[in-house]
């Protein structure tokens, strides 16, 4: 089936750096990835959307300029947090559509995600 | 704005037995899917099973079934024959049929538990 890697898994960074978390979609081409955070037994909350060759779409009081996202190709979508600081530390899931549905009927594939720690 | 509503934070069910945890929606569309995912410690995030919205039939999913009522926009999750694989996180969702690669909204999440 349709499968979305997401790295790095864990990662630790120091606050002021910045860190870049890839997703790419293996066997189908992902038009539209969905980048959600998540904090410890809390639902996904939605950060942005982004299309193949578009600028991101941000939801309401995510900095854009923070957490900037590049879907420059059909198979690969990047978030990287910029100047992070330890309240950015949390759970990132990326999830893709498949225009093909080869995801399934209306279905997401979702990324592994990935810890982030910024100490 | 639709919204997605799981108003059990915790659940626990006795291995072998069954339970119900429940998901009511809010949208003014009247074609839409209603999902539930498992999130379990891993935080692989796993499709349970799927409904749309213009199906009378309740989906089934081996021990999985739910039970949508479209007219009081309640969407709940029966897991029979518990196990103890079933622990996990669970998240009703709903997404819009009408847009293409449209968004999913989530609920708050139900933690079930699964004792020997």
């Amino acid at each position: 089936g349709a499968v979305v890697s997401q790295h790095p898994s864990r990662v630790i960074c120091k606050s002021g750096t910045s860190v870049k978390i890839e997703c790419r979609s293996l066997d189908f081409q992902a038009t539209t990835m969905f980048w959600y955070r998540q904090f410890p037994k809390q639902s996904l909350m939605l950060m942005a959307t982004s299309n193949e060759g578009s600028k991101a779409t941000y939801e309401q009081g995510v900095e854009k300029d923070k957490f900037l996202i590049n879907h420059a190709s059909l198979t690969l979508s990047t978030l990287t947090v910029t100047s992070a600081h330890p309240e950015d530390s949390s759970f990132y899931i990326c999830s893709a559509t498949d225009p093909l549905l080869r995801t399934g009927p209306y279905g997401y594939t979702f990324g592994s995600g990935t810890r982030l720690t910024v100490v | 704005a639709q919204t997605v509503t799981q108003s059990q934070p915790e659940m626990s069910v006795q291995e072998a037995e069954t339970v119900t945890l429940s998901c009511t929606y809010d949208t003014s569309e009247s074609d839409y899917y209603l999902f539930w995912y498992k999130q379990p410690p891993s935080r692989q995030m796993i499709l349970v099973i799927r409904q749309e919205a213009y199906k009378q039939q309740n989906a089934t999913e081996n021990r999985f079934s739910v039970n949508f009522q479209k007219a009081a926009k309640s969407f709940s999750l029966k897991i029979s024959d518990s196990q103890l694989g079933d622990a996990a996180m669970y998240f009703c969702a709903y997404r819009r049929a009408k847009t293409s690669g449209s968004r999913l909204t989530f609920g708050e999440g139900t933690q079930l538990t699964v004792n020997p």
